[in-house]
């Protein structure tokens, strides 16, 4: 069973600081994706990355995939209180198999 | 182009009840799957339907099934519900492939008495 694991679990920032949240696993994954969920809504694909070594940015969101695609990494510069969310990470293994998830970092960012 | 829609968004059982959830794909998508989300476990598979038939199964219970239906609406059942099945049940739909982005709706909120 591939787990992955997310840290840190909880963080509480003010508005326009940067930060980083994680996601590793002892598993190689074919692809991994970054979610953002609301309360009340279902989580939303903000990003896939699927080459090891890998970088894309959206806005002021940073996305890394470890050299070896077993980790991954997501960083926001200047947040703001619209950032604020669950962030949900999810792998995909090389046989097809369906996504598994992370726990999820849960940030609030206070005006 | 309207996303993906679940029925209800809040229902309240009691032990030993069974109750049924809904899930509507987004128009042209095939592929349908559902999860279970709770505070202590987050985010599980519990299984996925493509054209029909049951692709992928996470590790649950008999007592959670599911269904596809022609026009690729999904129902999932859970029978003799218990209090651990207490959950936000969200449905994601995809196109086809197991790669292919997918949508989810927006759950229905399960609480068992």
């Amino acid at each position: 069973t591939q787990l992955l694991e997310q840290s840190p679990q909880f963080l509480s920032i003010q508005e326009g600081e940067n930060l980083t949240v994680y996601c590793n696993s002892s598993s190689v994954f074919s692809s991994l994706q970054w979610y953002r969920q609301e309360p009340g809504e279902g989580p939303v694909l903000l990003v896939t990355v699927v080459t090891g070594g890998e970088v894309k940015k959206l806005k002021r969101l940073t996305f890394q995939f470890g050299d070896a695609r077993k980790d991954s990494s997501l960083h926001i510069t200047a947040a703001q209180p619209g950032d604020t969310g669950l962030y949900l990470c999810a792998g995909a293994g090389n046989y097809g198999q369906n996504f598994v998830f992370g726990p999820g970092t849960r940030l609030s960012v206070l005006p | 182009k309207a996303g993906v829609t679940q029925t209800p968004r809040y229902l309240i059982k009691t032990r030993g009840q069974q109750v049924t959830l809904s899930c509507s794909p987004i128009s042209g998508h095939r592929s349908v799957s559902w999860y279970q989300q709770t505070p202590g476990q987050g985010l599980q598979f519990l299984f996925e339907y493509f054209s029909e038939t049951q692709r992928n199964k996470g590790n649950f219970p008999g007592r959670f099934s599911g269904r596809q239906f022609s026009n690729s609406r999904s129902e999932m059942n859970v029978s003799t519900l218990e209090l651990g099945d207490s959950a936000l049940y969200l449905c994601a739909s995809k196109w086809r492939r197991v790669g292919d982005t997918q949508y989810f709706g927006p759950g229905t909120r399960l609480t068992v008495l």
